[in-house]
């Protein structure tokens, strides 16, 4: 089944202890992203990548990091989590090329909460 | 960042009832609008990809219109039921945004039996 994975689904961590959330896609998709989404704001974009070992900044990046080393996964690192990242965060990914170019395919949502 | 504006924010609907909704977006550099439909508890999916000026795209009760020109967008839901409550998003890419979404706050629909 096409899909993407988030883990953990839900996490529940204090400030400073870094923690790293997975997401991983069997689709063979080029890019790939992370959000955020916050009550009355929408959809924030984290970080994205558009291909292996190309990571870009999103609009809300400070605090996180991420890596992609390989083409299916694409970690999101809190290296120091803060009460102010306390949030739900999908991963998608989309191909960019074919009949679903663009189309993103989100992953089931991560519920953190940092005390 | 780039501004999308989804109007209005939450609206209630008697099942059987047609309802619609508007999306906003820059009419400048325009590559592509998306709509997306979450239902609580899980993730957004995909309804449209739309590209072109005049587009029209329907999937069961649910159809979506494009104007680049003018920077809009209209979902229309015909003959609402319950199963077609959720948050319902628009997101813009423009021509230089290497794949990335802009999303709106979404239009929260709750179809009342």
């Amino acid at each position: 089944e096409a899909q993407v994975t988030q883990n953990p689904r839900y996490l529940i961590t204090v400030t400073g202890k870094k923690l790293t959330v997975t997401c991983s896609q069997n689709m063979n998709h080029e890019y790939m992203s992370w959000y955020r989404q916050d009550p009355g704001l929408g959809l924030r974009q984290i970080y994205y990548s558009m291909n292996v070992e190309v990571t870009d900044k999103g609009d809300v990046p400070e605090g996180y990091k991420v890596s992609r080393k390989e083409k299916r996964n694409f970690p999101l690192i809190l290296e120091s989590p803060s009460p102010n990242q306390t949030s739900l965060y999908f991963c998608a990914s989309s191909p960019t090329t074919g009949s679903s170019y663009n189309e993103q395919f989100f992953g089931p949502g991560t519920r953190l909460t940092v005390l | 960042i780039l501004n999308v504006e989804q109007s209005p924010q939450s609206l209630h609907v008697q099942e059987g009832d047609s309802t619609n909704f508007t999306c906003s977006f820059p009419s400048s550099n325009f590559y592509a609008l998306h709509w997306y439909r979450w239902e609580t508890a899980k993730s957004p999916e995909a309804l449209f990809v739309m590209t072109l000026n005049g587009d029209e795209k329907k999937k069961g009760r649910i159809s979506a219109t494009l104007n680049t020109k003018e920077g809009y967008s209209y979902l229309y839901i015909k003959g609402s039921q319950p199963e077609d409550s959720a948050t319902y998003l628009c997101a813009f890419r423009d021509l230089y945004g290497n794949n990335r979404l802009a999303f709106g706050k979404g239009n929260q629909v709750v179809v009342i039996p």
